[in-house]
């Protein structure tokens, strides 16, 4: 069964900073994996799609790593603003040839916090 | 391009009653999906429709949960009888394809959730 897990669980960091929110996963026959971020009382945003053959993907000021054979992937988040202050979640997709439902495997999420 | 959308934004319930979800996916979008949130606890998967069959249910966590998509475009999820541990957030996504590999037709959408509370 697939587990995911981020670290940390929060965090907390001037503005300006860059940072790494990170994602682990148990089951490594992934398809794909997505980050998203989280505002309060709102949906999902997604930020962020790796497919599983990628090593990495960017957007602006982030960019997403991918290493499937250890079961990890990094958020990085460079310059950070007030304004990416949420609740980062990390979610994959099982690969073909792994156990599971279809939907995507969630993880806690990071609670971030960007002080002005 | 409206995005997925979900009625009502919030469901205030008691036990014993039932409550229908709407969800409303991206034009275009074959795939659709429903999960929730319970307090303190992870999104997690309930099931996946391509057009209007299921294609998994395995997350539906008992009878009492019924989900339908008539026609392939919007969708609803029946709750009856509403139990106390039905509370929390009910997320839909949809998404334009399931199986096309290393392409983002594969990204899900979600909308902004249903929050149920049931006293």
């Amino acid at each position: 069964k697939q587990e995911v897990t981020q670290i940390p669980a929060a965090l907390s960091v001037p503005e300006g900073e860059n940072l790494v929110l990170n994602c682990s996963f148990t089951d490594s026959a992934i398809y794909n994996l997505q980050w998203f971020r989280q505002d309060p009382g709102k949906g999902l945003t997604s930020l962020l799609l790796i497919q599983s053959s990628q090593r990495e993907q960017t957007s602006g000021r982030l960019n997403a790593s991918l290493d499937k054979s250890s079961g990890r992937s990094t958020l990085y988040i460079a310059a950070s603003q007030p304004g990416d202050s949420a609740t980062y979640l990390c979610a994959v997709r099982r690969g073909d040839s792994g156990g599971g439902a279809d939907g995507l495997t969630f993880g806690k999420g990071t609670h971030l916090i960007i002080q002005p | 391009e409206a995005g997925v959308t979900q009625f009502p934004s919030h469901s205030v319930i008691e036990k014993g009653q039932t409550v229908t979800l709407r969800c409303d996916p991206i034009s275009g979008h074959d795939n659709l999906y429903w999960y929730r949130r319970v307090m303190g606890k992870e999104i997690k998967f309930l099931l996946h429709f391509v057009k209007e069959s299921k294609q998994d249910e395995s997350g539906m966590p008992n009878n009492r949960f019924l989900a339908e998509r008539t026609g392939g475009t919007y969708s609803t999820l029946k709750v009856q009888p509403a139990e106390l541990e039905d509370s929390g957030v009910y997320f839909c996504a949809s998404s334009q394809d399931w199986g096309s590999p290393g392409t983002d037709k594969n990204i899900q959408y979600f909308g902004a959730g249903t929050r149920l509370s049931v006293l």
